[in-house]
């Protein structure tokens, strides 16, 4: 079971580029790593997905070295808004019946005016 | 579009009391999970459906917990004889792919728990 380490929190000034950093070291070949935001009494939302190298969409980026042992969500100049936990995940694409679903205790931004 | 809906938004139990939380899935979506939020952690997996099969119940945490999905569509969590350890947000999502972990996952706001 690839389990993650995230930071437990970090603070940012609005318009910054803030970038969360998440280790894997037991990450298998057929893992993917995929981010998610979780605002208050709210369920998660997808953020980003990814495989290898680098990924962009329209709210982030993630970058994931060579070995993927870790990989790193970078949000490009973040407001109020942007301030929510972060969950890093990390698991196996094929095993339908393995339970390799674990989300951490996620990394609490807190976005400053 | 409809998103994953959940009832009740909240509940209060009695210890003892059985209680039952129903997700709405998307519509047209093969997979279902069901997951646990304690306060200040993040979710945990409990179990996964793929249409009407529960393929994975290994995360629910006792023989008191039960979840069904007869039709391949709305999903039931029941827990039976509730518990203090009980009270937390109980989540569902899904997904239109069969595969884990490479798809994006919807999902709801959750039922929030409390058991007195």
């Amino acid at each position: 079971l690839a389990k993650t380490t995230q930071p437990i929190s970090m603070d940012s000034y609005e318009g910054q580029e803030v970038n969360i950093t998440c280790s894997h070291n037991n990450i298998a070949t057929n893992d993917y790593i995929t981010w998610y935001q979780q605002f208050p009494s709210q369920g998660p939302r997808f953020i980003i997905q990814g495989y290898k190298t680098k990924v962009t969409n329209e709210v982030a980026s993630l970058f994931i070295p060579a070995d993927r042992k870790s990989s790193t969500l970078s949000l490009p100049r973040v407001s109020l808004s942007d301030t929510a936990v972060y969950y890093c995940l990390v698991g196996d694409s094929d095993q339908t019946g393995a339970n390799n679903l674990f989300f951490g205790t996620g990394t609490r931004l807190t976005v400053i005016p | 579009g409809a998103g994953v809906s959940q009832s009740p938004r909240y509940k209060v139990a009695k210890r003892g009391q059985d209680v039952a939380l129903r997700c709405d899935p998307i519509s047209g979506h093969v997979s279902l999970f069901w997951y646990q939020q304690a306060l200040g952690q993040g979710p945990e997996f409990l179990t996964y459906f793929q249409n009407e099969a529960q393929l994975d119940k290994s995360g629910l945490p006792s023989d008191r917990f039960f979840a069904e999905r007869p039709e391949g569509s709305v999903s039931t969590l029941k827990i039976q004889r509730t518990q203090q350890e009980d009270s937390a947000v109980y989540l569902c999502a899904s997904s239109t792919r069969l595969r884990l972990n490479s798809y994006e996952q919807y999902f709801g706001p959750g039922t929030r728990l409390t058991v007195t």
